[in-house]
């Protein structure tokens, strides 16, 4: 099993370009969300996905949007990048069943940079 | 805002000590879990405490958690260089509810 994998793992975007993140996880899970993580911090929710065809905004969710495209898939949009969107983006996905499920499994991430 | 903080920011050790790490919270929790990032990587689960738990442990791991205080630690016992990371706390306020990371202790063990 692969677990969770992000593309693309670096992108430079210009101010004003958009792009998609893409995020698959292979391990049947009900759950899928993106954070963001700038230098020395933590991890801040954007968006979240309960189950297939739901999403949620998270902590952070202004200049993005999501699609949860099936149960595998939960892409990113940023449709007119901003330099303050430069960061590094996780997808995690979890099972969300209490008792056993509550454990989120972390891609790679992708390392944006906008100028 | 982050609902966990930890403390310290920093930590520096030589291999074989313990390294202890703090993380408190602002509201009340269904679950309390860390995770491990080593530099440039995702995170890792490491370990889940119940609010009905107060200590537990997993191989060098061990982890309280004082609901009254609002607090957990994190303790790695006989460090290792491997062990160098970021740790971070995150919280649950309900069984399979979403989760909020604090800042992270940056952990550095010397050879």
């Amino acid at each position: 099993n692969a677990g969770v994998t992000q593309t693309p793992k670096f992108q430079v975007l210009k101010t004003g370009q958009s792009m998609t993140l893409q995020c698959a996880q292979d391990m049947n899970h009900n759950s899928m969300y993106w954070y963001r993580q700038d230098p020395g911090m933590g991890l801040r929710l954007i968006y979240y996905s309960a189950s297939e065809g739901t999403t949620d905004k998270g902590e952070v969710p202004n200049g993005y949007n999501v699609s949860r495209l099936n149960k595998r898939e939960f892409s990113l949009r940023l449709e007119s990048a901003a330099p303050s969107q430069t960061s590094v983006y996780f997808c995690a996905s979890s099972a969300l069943t209490s008792g056993s499920g509550e454990t989120q499994y972390f891609g790679p991430g992708t390392r944006l940079l906008v100028l | 805002s982050q609902q966990g903080e930890e403390d310290p920011q920093a930590l520096s050790i030589q291999e074989g000590e313990n390294a202890t790490m703090n993380c408190s919270y602002k509201t009340s929790i269904n679950n309390l879990q860390w995770y491990r990032q080593n530099s440039g990587r995702g995170l890792v689960h490491l370990i889940l405490i119940r609010s009905n738990e107060r200590e537990k442990h997993s191989g060098r791991l061990r982890v309280t958690l004082d609901t009254s205080k609002k607090s957990s630690s994190l303790l790695i016992t006989a460090s290792r260089a491997a062990d160098t990371a970021s740790y971070f706390c995150a919280t649950s306020k309900a069984a399979g509810n979403k989760l909020t990371f604090g800042g992270g202790t940056r952990v550095l063990v010397k050879p």
